[in-house]
């Protein structure tokens, strides 16, 4: 089955700067990648996705990438602010529609730490 | 913006009594998934549901789980008998279709004595 890495652990940066979390992926029939976002004790909650037909989104502060030769893909976080602060999950799932089969399989989380 | 809710919020329970976590989808959402995050650790996959019936289970999801959708918008994670190691953050989520956004619940912490 697909297996998700994810790294660094733990990322610490100055406000204003940018933070990079960066994920692998094992299955190379995995289509879909979304990054998640979660505040201590509450939801994730979708903050951006990409699928494999493109390599490259941008939503104002933030971006994902992926490169599918080398199975991996980042979240790029510009303009970092305190709110940013959080633990951030990649994922990826596998398109197969005839069994309604795209569970997520969840990368092992990076906590996000702005300093102000 | 409508929401997926689920109740309760928190649950103790004594291991090997059963419990049942609830979960209401948004309205328009066709598939569901019920996911479980063990404390400080990542989201890990449970079940999937689709047109009333699994589609996809995990090695997590053993004789001990069932789920099921009794009235068309209650979605349920029964644990028979409960074990220690259950002891979790469960999040239902749904989409309204495969690959769209994977919604989450504010999920229900289970706590096994």
């Amino acid at each position: 089955g697909e297996n998700v890495e994810q790294h660094p652990s733990t990322l610490s940066v100055q406000e204003g700067d940018s933070a990079v979390i960066k994920c692998t992926y094992s299955d190379s029939a995995s289509n879909y990648f979304p990054w998640y976002k979660q505040e201590l004790g509450k939801r994730p909650q979708l903050i951006i996705d990409i699928r494999s037909n493109v390599g490259e989104k941008k939503d104002q502060r933030i971006a994902v990438t992926l490169n599918k030769t080398a199975k991996h893909f980042s979240l790029h976080i510009t303009e970092t602010q305190p709110e940013d602060s959080a633990v951030y999950f990649c994922a990826a799932s596998t398109d197969i529609s005839n069994f309604g089969n795209e569970k997520l399989t969840f990368g092992t989380g990076t906590r996000l730490t702005i300093i102000p | 913006e409508p929401e997926v809710t689920q109740t309760p919020s928190h649950q103790v329970t004594q291991m090997g009594q059963e419990v049942i976590l609830r979960c209401v989808p948004i309205s328009n959402h066709l598939y569901f998934y019920w996911y479980r995050q063990i404390l400080g650790q990542k989201v890990e996959f449970l079940v999937s549901f689709y047109n009333n019936e699994i589609s996809e289970k995990s090695e997590i999801f053993d004789d001990q789980f069932s789920v099921e959708r009794p009235d068309g918008s209650n979605f349920t994670l029964k644990i028979r008998s409960t074990k220690l190691e259950d002891s979790a953050m469960y999040f239902c989520a749904g989409s309204r279709r495969e690959q769209e956004t994977q919604y989450f619940g504010p999920g229900t912490r289970l706590l096994v004595l």
